[in-house]
């Protein structure tokens, strides 16, 4: 079954410092997510990505974060300046369309220290 | 605001006991999505409902879509230790994920 392929498993980065999530979505799917999860809480969607473009994003989506498709395949989020609050499980997800379901990665933990 | 609420948010059962968590939105909703995440793992979709009181059967598992469509419910019938996690209900416009109801089953 085709999956939704993310590195690091798990990332550990001085506060202050840029981390870059990757994500390798599923071929034909056309749409692409970014969630987080602070430990055991609930999931915050973070943006969307279509087109080659965001097509949403959440009031927690602020200059500090980014997403990229850099070329065909992998779909990258980058975190700049990290705070202690960044910690979390970053989930990538990608659908065949925008009302499809999602299929989700195994996520990144990210722990600012 | 934009909230999916559910309740209850946590739910212990004894194995075999049914279980019902629902899930309401303040907002008509287009449809709704439901996924299970189990502890330590990633969320798995389970279905989509989009008609006006919907039902959807997988297995023990029953869904089902208010006719309003401003609500939507998830039933384990008989449930098992297999069924341990959290399960979330999603409305896709704007990608908001429910609170979510945390299943645990005592054996």
């Amino acid at each position: 079954e085709p999956e939704v392929t993310q590195t690091p498993s798990h990332q550990v980065t001085q506060m202050g410092q840029e981390v870059i999530l990757r994500c390798v979505p599923i071929s034909n799917h056309l749409y692409f997510y970014w969630y987080r999860q602070i430990l055991g809480q609930k999931v915050e969607f973070l943006v969307s990505f279509y087109n080659n473009e965001i097509s949403e994003k959440s009031e927690i989506f602020d200059d500090q974060f980014s997403v990229e498709r850099p070329d065909g395949s992998n779909f990258t989020l980058k975190i700049r300046s990290t705070k202690l609050e960044d910690s979390a499980m970053y989930f990538c997800a990608s659908s065949e369309g925008d009302s499809h379901g999602y299929t989700f990665g195994s996520g990144t933990r990210l722990t600012v220290v | 605001g934009q909230q999916v609420m559910q309740i209850p948010q946590y739910q212990h059962v004894q194995e075999g006991e049914d279980f019902t968590t629902y899930c309401n939105s303040s907002t008509t909703l287009s449809n709704i999505q439901w996924y299970k995440q189990r502890p330590g793992g990633h969320p798995v979709f389970l279905i989509q409902l989009v008609k006006s009181g919907e039902v959807k059967k997988q297995k023990r598992l029953t869904f089902q879509f208010g006719e309003a469509k401003k609500n939507s419910s998830l039933h384990i019938t008989a449930t098992q230790t297999t069924d341990v996690g959290t399960y979330f209900c999603v409305r896709t416009y704007k990608y908001i994920f429910g609170t979510g109801t945390r299943l645990k089953v005592l054996a």
